[in-house]
């Protein structure tokens, strides 16, 4: 069965930092994206960006190129999502997942074909 | 770049049908796939479509994905509802490059 098993929820101050992690099984790790969604209280779904295990390409969606980074261990099959000095701001919902990246006319197309179950986080200021 | 708008809920009776938009604000809905989630309370998102019509392994056919260039939308239609339908659904496009954007999200609620 294909899993994605995220860490579990972070309680943490402002200006700290946090790494959350993302372990996939079931099926061949490093040959397949791997996403961050976010979710803040009461709102939608917004992309962050994506990973490709097997060489480590990152693409960020602009509006959180800068603010964190997506990184990955494929000895341990695992993502992350990572901030060096967290906000308020970022109490939220974090879901990974396996992206589908195909080619189109049009350019790249992405979805998510299996999610995590989320890592809650929150920052008090 | 773009935005995808959704209408934030729509409700029917168990055994109806329900249609919810997605209407794609600056460029072509068919320019790029249109995929869609199910988020039900407490329970990470699944896919019940993509590539604007097609449905992953398990998604009962009941769920089903359109596009129309003319109103510039797609459509997820969940014909038979049943009350384990009741969900957020979310839609997604991308712009070709590392845009990806995903609607507002709609609320279905069964009666």
């Amino acid at each position: 069965e294909v899993q994605l098993v995220q860490s579990g929820a972070e309680v943490k101050k402002s200006g700290e930092s946090l790494k959350i992690s993302c372990k996939g099984s079931g099926y061949s790790f490093i040959s397949h994206w791997i996403g961050w969604v976010r979710q803040m209280p009461g709102q939608g779904l917004e992309w962050m960006g994506i990973i490709y295990p097997g060489d480590s390409e990152t693409r960020y969606s602009p509006s959180f190129q800068g603010q964190v980074t997506i990184s990955v261990d494929k000895s341990i099959s695992t993502a992350y999502l990572q901030w060096s000095s967290l906000k308020a701001s970022d109490t939220a919902m974090y879901y990974c997942a396996r992206v589908v990246v195909g080619a189109s006319t049009a350019g790249y197309y992405y979805f998510m074909d299996v999610w995590g179950i989320g890592t809650t986080v929150t920052v008090s200021s | 770049n773009f935005m995808l708008t959704q209408p934030h809920s729509v409700s029917e009776s168990p055994g109806k049908t329900v249609t919810i938009s997605c209407t794609r604000r600056s460029g072509s809905i068919d320019s790029n796939f249109v995929q869609w989630y199910q988020r039900r309370p407490g329970i990470s998102p699944t896919t019940v479509i993509y590539e604007n019509n097609q449905r992953p392994s398990g998604v009962p056919d009941r769920f089903s994905g359109s596009i129309d260039s003319s109103s510039n939308s797609a459509f997820l239609t969940i014909s038979g509802l049943k009350t384990e339908d009741e969900a957020d659904y979310y839609c997604q496009s991308s712009d070709g490059t590392n845009y990806v954007v995903f609607g507002g999200g709609t609320k279905v609620t069964v009666l």
